[in-house]
């Protein structure tokens, strides 16, 4: 099993520009999310899905969009990128919702590096 | 106010040193206490769960949540080398999936 597999690994884009992160997962979860990680901020929720067909908003979903057509695909994209969404991005993915003891790991990807000049 | 709160350090500790890491949250609807481990450039792992309060022990591993205080913490016993990386805990509510972490402590443990 490859887990959670993300690209591009690294990325650098110019202010205004557009671009999807790909995300794929190979366990059948059906729950799957976008973070982003920043120094002193932690890991925040941007998008989630808890099935195919079904999105919802996190923390920060301002400029991103999502989509989930299949279980194991959770793209990420960005309409018109700004400096300020230079991050680390991280796909998760995990069994189901937290609804009991062992339900709620996320298994992460290796993460995204985007650069926004 | 962060819902969740973590001392960044960094922390740097010798070989075989107890490590003792620690957040605290304002969310009293968290039930479901969690400790990931982030090496550096991967993606997060679980390390430990523990679901509402009390104890939990993984080999040099123990988890401890106080909700009564809103305060959690991670022990590390026989601290290694290999133990360096940054520790994130994070925490959920009951229904939802809406997990938040801290901001990760990086840990260094020296030969």
């Amino acid at each position: 099993n490859a887990g959670v597999t993300q690209t591009p690994k690294f990325q650098v884009l110019k202010t205004g520009q557009s671009m999807t992160l790909q995300c794929a997962q190979d366990m059948n979860h059906e729950y799957m999310s976008w973070y982003r990680q920043d120094p002193g901020m932690g890991l925040r929720l941007i998008h989630y899905s808890v099935g195919a067909g079904i999105t919802d908003q996190g923390e920060v979903p301002n400029g991103y969009n999502v989509s989930r057509s299949t279980t194991e695909d959770f793209p990420l994209r960005l309409l018109s990128a700004a400096p300020s969404q230079t991050s680390v991005y991280f796909c998760a993915s995990s069994y189901s919702l937290a609804g009991g003891p062992g339900t709620g790991e996320l298994f992460f990807g290796e993460g995204s590096r985007l650069t926004v000049l | 106010q962060k819902e969740v709160e973590q001392d960044p350090g960094p922390l740097s500790v010798p070989e075989g040193a107890i490590v003792s890491l620690n957040c605290t949250y304002s969310n009293s609807a968290f039930q479901y206490f969690m400790w990931y481990r982030q090496y550096s450039r991967k993606g997060p792992e679980l390390l430990m769960y523990t679901y509402s309060s009390g104890n939990k022990e993984d080999g040099r591993f123990t988890a401890q949540v106080d909700k009564s205080s809103k305060y959690i913490s991670l022990f590390i016993r026989d601290s290694q080398p290999s133990d360096s990386a940054t520790y994130l805990c994070a925490m959920s509510p009951s229904v939802r999936h809406d997990m938040r972490f801290g901001a990760g402590t990086r840990l260094t443990v020296k030969p």
